[in-house]
């Protein structure tokens, strides 16, 4: 199965510091979708960030920005001065065919006041 | 438009009952999917829809389970004769299939079967 690994399953970051999430994916497409998602407490899943893979520009979204490498299928997330309400579990995702997620185990992002 | 609506929020049922969510998508987008959600885990791809026609289910989805998107609207999604491991968040998402941009989610489904 074509999977995505978060290895941190908890991280936490002072506000307003920087912190990065880490993602690795496998796939055999050479053109896909990765999105960082993110669930707060509320629990409704929003959208963060989306770097189409033919892109060599890594995106960015304000104080989110993702470093992607595609040779080595890594995509992390960069959150700069860090908020209370960037508080939430956050899911790396990749598009399969036919728009499908296919989603990591999630990393619980903690900010301390 | 307020985006995906899903109901009920939360839903706690006996073993063996059956129960039916309902979804209601953003009403332009052509594309809704169902997603399973358990505690601490990332959500799990259940079945989608384009349109009123269901173009893929995943094995997680018994044949305890079905999918209706009826005229390409709203979708509902039943599980009969509910199992305790049935517990869990029931997301619906949707999206434009000229679009790759992402889903919109609802706020999910809870199911709890005591």
């Amino acid at each position: 199965a074509q999977t995505v690994t978060q290895s941190q399953p908890e991280m936490s970051v002072q506000e307003a510091e920087t912190v990065t999430l880490s993602c690795t994916y496998d796939t055999s497409e050479s053109d896909y979708y990765l999105f960082w998602y993110k669930q707060p407490p509320s629990r409704q899943m929003i959208l963060v960030i989306r770097q189409e893979a033919y892109k060599q520009q890594n995106a960015t979204e304000n104080r989110f920005s993702v470093n992607f490498q595609k040779a080595a299928k890594s995509f992390s997330l960069k959150i700069s001065d860090s908020q209370l309400g960037d508080a939430a579990m956050y899911f790396c995702v990749r598009m399969e065919y036919g728009n499908k997620l296919v989603f990591g185990a999630g990393t619980i992002l903690r900010v301390k006041s | 438009d307020t985006g995906v609506s899903q109901d009920p929020r939360h839903k706690i049922t006996k073993r063996g009952q059956n129960v039916t969510f309902r979804c209601d998508p953003i009403s332009e987008h052509n594309r809704l999917y169902w997603y399973r959600q358990t505690l601490g885990q990332g959500p799990e791809f259940l079945t989608y829809f384009q349109n009123e026609a269901q173009l893929e289910k995943s094995r997680l989805l018994s044949d305890r389970f079905s999918a209706e998107r009826p005229k390409g609207s709203f979708s509902t999604l039943e599980i009969q004769r509910t199992e305790q491991g049935d517990s869990a968040m029931y997301l619906c998402a949707s999206s434009l299939s000229s679009q790759n941009y992402g889903y919109t989610f609802g706020s999910g489904t809870r199911l709890t079967v005591v």
